[in-house]
């Protein structure tokens, strides 16, 4: 079955710096790609998606890169506040599923 | 902005026992999910839920658990004899069903402890 690894589990960064966020998937046939963002205490919410047929999306200081070739697709954060700092998790999905398989998430620690 | 609702946010109880863990949808979605996060893990998907039964549900998902819609706002998870590894993050969520499982929208979770 599909099986998606996140790197890395911890990330600290200065504000105003970047941070990227990794993923990578095992079945070829995934076909969407979300990420979640959860605040400590709160809800998982979800902050971009991306579909197989696209290689990138960008939202605002926001994007996502997707290798098709390589398997992999990426979170990208410019320009970081104190406020992205959260837990991110990756997410892929298979055709005609219902099931999201999530990564194991990533700790971001945005420092003033 | 509308929000997944879920109660009670932390449920403590005895192994054997039966819970039920309740959900209030988004009131205009359509897919209903059950996912959990034991402490340290990924979190996993249980079951979905379409037109009132069953779509999808994983091999976690067995015969102690059990999902209903009893009216139509409530989505509920049932745990008929509880295990210590029960003992998770349990989330709701729904969607639109603009795609199967896509654009999910996450209730803040009910913190299950199985003593």
């Amino acid at each position: 079955g599909e099986n998606v690894e996140q790197h890395p589990s911890t990330l600290s960064v200065q504000e105003g710096d970047s941070a990227v966020i990794k993923c990578t998937y095992s079945d070829s046939a995934s076909n969407y790609f979300p990420w979640y963002k959860q605040e400590l205490g709160k809800r998982p919410q979800l902050i971009i998606d991306i579909r197989s047929n696209v290689g990138e999306k960008k939202d605002q200081r926001i994007a996502v890169t997707l290798n098709k070739t390589a398997k992999h697709f990426s979170l990208h954060i410019t320009e970081t506040q104190p406020e992205d700092s959260a837990v991110y998790f990756c997410a892929a999905t298979l055709p005609n599923t219902d099931k999201l398989i999530f990564g194991t998430g990533t700790r971001l620690q945005v420092f003033p | 902005e509308p929000e997944v609702t879920q109660t009670p946010s932390h449920q403590v109880t005895q192994m054997g026992q039966e819970v039920i863990l309740r959900c209030v949808p988004i009131s205009n979605h359509l897919y209903f999910y059950w996912y959990r996060q034991i402490l340290g893990q990924k979190v996993e998907f249980l079951v979905s839920f379409y037109n009132n039964e069953i779509s999808e549900k994983s091999e976690i998902f067995d015969d102690q658990f059990s999902v209903e819609r009893p009216d139509g706002s409530n989505f509920t998870l049932k745990i008929r004899s509880t295990k210590l590894e029960d003992s998770a993050m349990y989330f709701c969520a729904s969607s639109e069903a603009l795609g199967r499982n896509e654009k999910l929208f996450f209730g803040s979770g009910t913190q299950l402890s199985v003593l």
